[in-house]
């Protein structure tokens, strides 16, 4: 149980395009979900935190315009990299908590975006 | 705000012991996970602590000491395939994860 994918696992776009990526809990609702970012050798990031129906918090330093997150269901959270630049390119994972009570999330297995 | 402190590097021998410590300092603290991340790979879980003490679960343990502010992490009969990164991530508010730089572990023959 507990199962998140993310779609695509790996893109390639050019710089100025935008690139949608999503993120879906298989078998369990997710009442948040949180979008990380990693650069190589480095740690996860948090970007921002999405409850389902509301606006994304953003963390500081994200840009809201730039990075738009939308989590119309209990199972689906999308992050849209607008007008990509090279600078963007990085591996981009999304994680999902139930309604439980339990801190714990569940990662999908990650994007790897590069832009050209 | 949140501070977490973790060797950056380590190396051990494949069927040895490791210790993997963390420290941290963080508001609203709930309680403390430790993920294993091989390169490339998304983070999966490995233990969460939430009251002091020791969790053993197979190979892997966990320790937490809350008003210290530290939990190690505890590897036995160590095999190539736990060459990888370990993350230390202490709750905050907000059900947000705070992920330290993790400690990249190399298991070597």
């Amino acid at each position: 149980g507990a199962v998140v994918s993310q779609h695509p696992s790996w893109v390639i776009c050019k710089s100025g395009t935008s690139v949608k990526i999503e993120c879906r809990s298989l078998d369990f609702q997710a009442t948040t979900m949180f979008w990380y970012r990693q650069f190589p050798k480095q740690s996860l990031m948090l970007m921002a935190t999405s409850n389902e129906g509301s606006k994304a918090t953003y963390e500081q330093g994200v840009e809201k315009d730039k990075f738009l997150i939308n989590h119309a269901s209990l199972t689906l959270s999308t992050l849209t990299v607008t007008s990509a630049h090279p600078e963007d390119s990085s591996f981009y994972i999304c994680s999902a908590k139930g309604s439980s009570g339990s801190d714990e999330q569940y990662f999908g297995p990650g994007t790897r975006l590069t832009v050209t | 705000g949140q501070n977490i402190d973790q060797p950056t590097e380590m190396t051990a021998t494949e069927g040895a012991i490791v210790q993997i410590n963390c420290t941290y300092q963080t508001s609203g603290f709930n309680g403390l996970f430790w993920y294993q991340q091989h390169a490339g790979e998304a983070p999966t879980f490995l233990s969460y602590n939430v009251l002091d003490g020791l969790e053993e679960k197979g190979r892997f343990s966990s320790f937490l000491s809350r008003s210290k502010g530290y939990s190690y992490l505890l590897l036995k009969e160590l095999q190539m395939k736990d060459s990888a990164s370990y993350l230390c991530a202490p709750t905050g508010g907000g059900n947000k994860l705070t992920f330290g730089t993790g400690t990249q572990l190399k298991v070597e023959l």
